[in-house]
């Protein structure tokens, strides 16, 4: 057990939803990551907060958005969703997000849009 | 662009043997490199690193060894244990290119017992 716990574990939607993927990283880590893995893909990084604040951002989508509350958890907001956006999506935290930090892995949310 | 690739989506090694996985990255700005291990419905655990400024990094039966000129890492697991059995990533970052870790496509090793 990594201390990241990600809800919910399964989400199966329709096309053109919207859904919030919620992810609570381990005690005492500043920064969250949040990534995207397709079929036959690599982890492709969405985007970082650290104490609330974006800090770095990868290829995510303009339907996708992110937010860190207060308390540190975060949310992962995927809108007008298609097809190709089924995917897992894991959530990580690290204590300060610095590249030489290791992430903690959640276990990710399995995303089916139908 | 995959800056960070596993050519071998897949190894087969007896148990006992030695697993050599691979990784080749194309970013000479990388200076700090990773191993992830991943189950089946679990997220990816952290397994070894090696910084730039090294070559070889060994931690019990698991060596990365770094070719900084080739751009070039491998993970060696010796002796090999069906419990290995999993899907290994490699990653790369740079302090110089921000926070983002980039990841290869995996390759899934099943050790046979």
């Amino acid at each position: 057990d990594s201390g990241v716990t990600q809800t919910p574990k399964h989400l199966i939607t329709a096309t053109g939803q919207r859904v919030t993927l919620r992810c609570s990283p381990r005690s005492g880590d500043l920064s969250v990551y949040w990534y995207q893995q397709s079929l036959d893909q690599g982890l492709q990084f969405l985007i970082q907060y650290y104490n609330g604040e974006e800090r770095a951002k990868g290829n995510i989508l303009e339907r996708f958005s992110a937010q860190q509350f207060p308390d540190l958890h975060s949310e992962l907001n995927l809108s007008s969703l298609e097809l190709g956006d089924s995917a897992l999506y894991f959530c990580a935290s690290s204590p300060m997000g610095l590249p030489y930090n290791e992430q903690f892995f959640g276990p990710g949310t399995r995303l089916t849009v139908l | 662009d995959q800056q960070v690739k596993q050519n071998s989506p897949s190894l087969s090694v007896q148990e006992g043997r030695i697993s050599i996985l691979n990784c080749d990255y194309t970013n000479s700005m990388f200076d700090y490199f990773l191993w992830y291990k991943k189950y089946p419905a679990e997220g990816p655990t952290f397994l070894i690193s090696i910084s730039s400024i090294k070559d070889k990094n060994e931690d019990g039966r698991f060596t990365v060894f770094l070719n900084k000129s080739a751009k070039h890492l491998s993970l060696h697991i010796v002796p090999s244990q069906p419990g290995d059995s999993a899907v290994y990533f490699c990653a790369a970052s740079a302090l110089t290119l921000g926070n983002q870790f980039y990841f290869g496509t995996g390759t899934s090793l099943t050790v046979i017992p």
